[in-house]
Order: C-alpha cells, then structure tokens, then sequence
C-alpha cells in the first residue's frame, strides 16, 4: 500500500528565502507525482506534474524534482512571497493518487 | 485545464439529514472523481463514477452512505446520507485531463 510522507508539517520563513518542501513516498513503482497548492478552506490547485520517467519541472519560481528510485520528491520555491503561504500537497499516482498530509506555509512579510 | 464548479460552497446540517453536491465541468471528461478531506487530513478517494455505469466505491466508502449520479459527461452529484457530525469534512470534485488532476474548490460541510 503507497504511503506519502510530507516533511515538515509546518514551515515559517521571512519573505524572500528559498526554500523546500519534501515528499517521500513508500513504493518507487509511481506513474507520476503532482504538487498542489490549497489555500485554507478552498479546493486544490495544480502547480508541478512530474512524470516517472521526468528527474525535474520547473514553472516560474517553482522546480519540482523525482528521484523516483528512493521514493522521494522535493517542490523548491525560490525567493518566496507572503502570496505563496498556502498548504502544499504532493500526491503519487500508482494505481490511484495517493495524497500526503502537507506542509503548510507561511512567508512573513 | 479543466474548470470545474462546486455547489454549494458550503453549508451548515442537523444531524440525521441528506446533502447532495454538485460538481460542473466545463469540458467533456470520461471520470470524475470525489474526495474527502476532513479536518487536519490528507484527502482519501471516496468513489470514482463513469458516465453510464454504477460508481466504483473505495473501502470504507458505501453506496447507500454516499450514492453518486452521472447523468453526462460533464456533470456528477454527490450525496451525503443520515449525516452524524463525524460526516464533517470538505468534499471535492475531481476529474483528470490527460496525466494532471484537477479539483474543484469544495464543499464545506459542518455537520451540527
């Protein structure tokens, strides 16, 4: 059974840092991975699909990396904004998509 | 991308009583998929449901609980059934357009 494991639950940082989010996950036989973003109480947003046979995707400040072979993914947000604090999830497609918990995200101004 | 829609956004419900969701499309898709998200938690698949045939339930998800229509290719409902406050969660719509999946901005539900 895929399990998804999202470190940290939680990240704080000023505005203007880089940063990164992991994702790891437990069986390396995925189809492909997908980064959303959700803002509190709203539905979910598509920012980064990886496919298995993809290390990378970059678009605009974010690049999503795979190494699909340690079960691991990592979402890199460079020079962030207080507009990106949000809860990100990642979530593996094997037979279905499996969702992680997230990491919620707050950029202080 | 697909755009889809949710109604209602939200709503407040006594115990013992039924909800039914609406989920919009604005393309034609084959499968749509819903999804809970309770509170401090990760979403889990409830059902996925094709357009003229029964929806596929996951474990711990029952057709009686939750019956889903699919009348067309581009609309589904989702009803909550004998509602306890436990049914208390976001409910989201989701269809998938090639190998990226979309989702809806949900339905929140409170269940007093």
């Amino acid at each position: 059974k895929q399990e998804v494991t999202q470190i940290p639950a939680a990240l704080s940082v000023p505005e203007g840092e880089n940063l990164v989010l992991n994702c790891s996950f437990t069986d390396s036989a995925i189809y492909n991975l997908q980064w959303f973003r959700q803002d509190p109480g709203k539905g979910l947003t598509s920012l980064l699909l990886i496919q298995s046979s993809q290390r990378e995707q970059t678009s605009g400040r974010l690049n999503a990396s795979l190494d699909k072979s340690s079960g691991r993914s990592t979402l890199y947000i460079a020079a962030s904004q207080p507009g990106d604090s949000a809860t990100y999830l990642c979530a593996v497609r094997s037979e279905k998509l499996v969702f992680g918990k997230g990491t919620k995200l707050t950029v202080n101004p | 991308s697909a755009v889809i829609s949710q109604k209602p956004s939200r709503d407040i419900c006594q115990r013992g009583t039924s909800l039914t969701i609406q989920c919009q499309v604005d393309s034609q898709v084959t499968m749509m998929f819903w999804y809970r998200q309770q509170p401090g938690q990760s979403l889990t698949l409830i059902a996925t449901a094709n357009q003229g045939s029964e929806a596929t339930y996951e474990s711990g998800f029952v057709i009686d609980k939750f019956p889903i229509s699919r009348p067309n290719l581009t609309f589904s409902t989702l009803t909550v059934s004998n509602m306890s406050p436990e049914d208390s969660s976001i409910y989201l719509c989701s269809v998938l357009e090639g190998d990226t999946q979309y989702f809806g901005p949900g339905t929140r539900l409170t269940v007093l």
